[in-house]
């Protein structure tokens, strides 16, 4: 149980196009979600929270326009990468948290975004 | 503001061997994770440790927590290749309802044959 699918897995585009990223929790209702980025031999960053029906949480220094983040469905949470360019080249992780003793994380298997 | 070190940072070691990884935070916690990673994949949950001195092993790998001193370590017991991986560490601070992991920046364990 608890698992979460990613989609893509990988995804190679041009400088200024958009991007989008699902995050599915198959197993479970997941009321948060969690967007990670991750770049070469470094460790994970918390990009946003988001949360079921309302608006996500974005951390410090992450640009909520660039980023944009919509959980629709207790089960599916989308990051869209936004005029995508070189810099954001990286893997990005989701995790769903189930809501219990102590709120685990599973995480996704990460998506990898290379901008040309 | 939440801080985890982990160290080492990079650890070379033989089959067979034994060593520890260690992880320190700087603020009372509620629970603590470690995970491994493999080249190119995303994190496999290891362990989560909820109380002082709580202890949990797997095969060749045993963590232990220390709430007192905002320490935990991650024992490995005669390595083995398939040991080779990123470990992390992660913590969720104690108190209201946030569940959000602060992770360490990660030890790389090479076993060599």
């Amino acid at each position: 149980g608890a698992v979460v699918s990613q989609h893509p897995s990988r995804v190679i585009c041009k400088s200024g196009t958009s991007v989008k990223i699902e995050c599915r929790s198959l197993d479970f209702q997941a009321t948060t979600m969690f967007w990670y980025r991750q770049f070469p031999k470094q460790s994970l960053m918390l990009m946003a929270t988001s949360n079921e029906g309302s608006k996500a949480t974005y951390e410090q220094g992450v640009e909520k326009d660039k980023f944009l983040i919509n959980h629709a469905s207790l089960t599916l949470s989308t990051l869209t990468v936004t005029s995508a360019h070189p810099e954001d080249s990286s893997f990005y992780i989701c995790s769903a948290c189930i809501q219990g003793f102590y709120n685990e994380q599973f995480f996704g298997p990460g998506t990898r975004l290379t901008v040309l | 503001e939440l801080k985890v070190e982990q160290n080492p940072l990079f650890l070379s070691m033989q089959e067979g061997k034994n060593y520890t990884i260690y992880c320190n935070y700087s603020t009372t916690s509620d629970r603590l994770y470690w995970y491994r990673q493999d080249p190119g994949k995303s994190l496999e949950s290891l362990f989560v440790l909820l109380s002082n001195g709580a202890v949990k092993q797997e095969g060749r790998l045993m963590a232990s927590l220390d709430t007192k001193a905002r320490l935990s370590t991650l024992h490995i017991t005669a390595a083995v290749h398939d040991l080779s991986a990123t470990y992390f560490c992660a913590v969720v601070p104690s108190g209201g309802s946030n569940y959000k992991l602060t992770f360490g920046k990660g030890t790389l364990l090479t076993v060599n044959p």
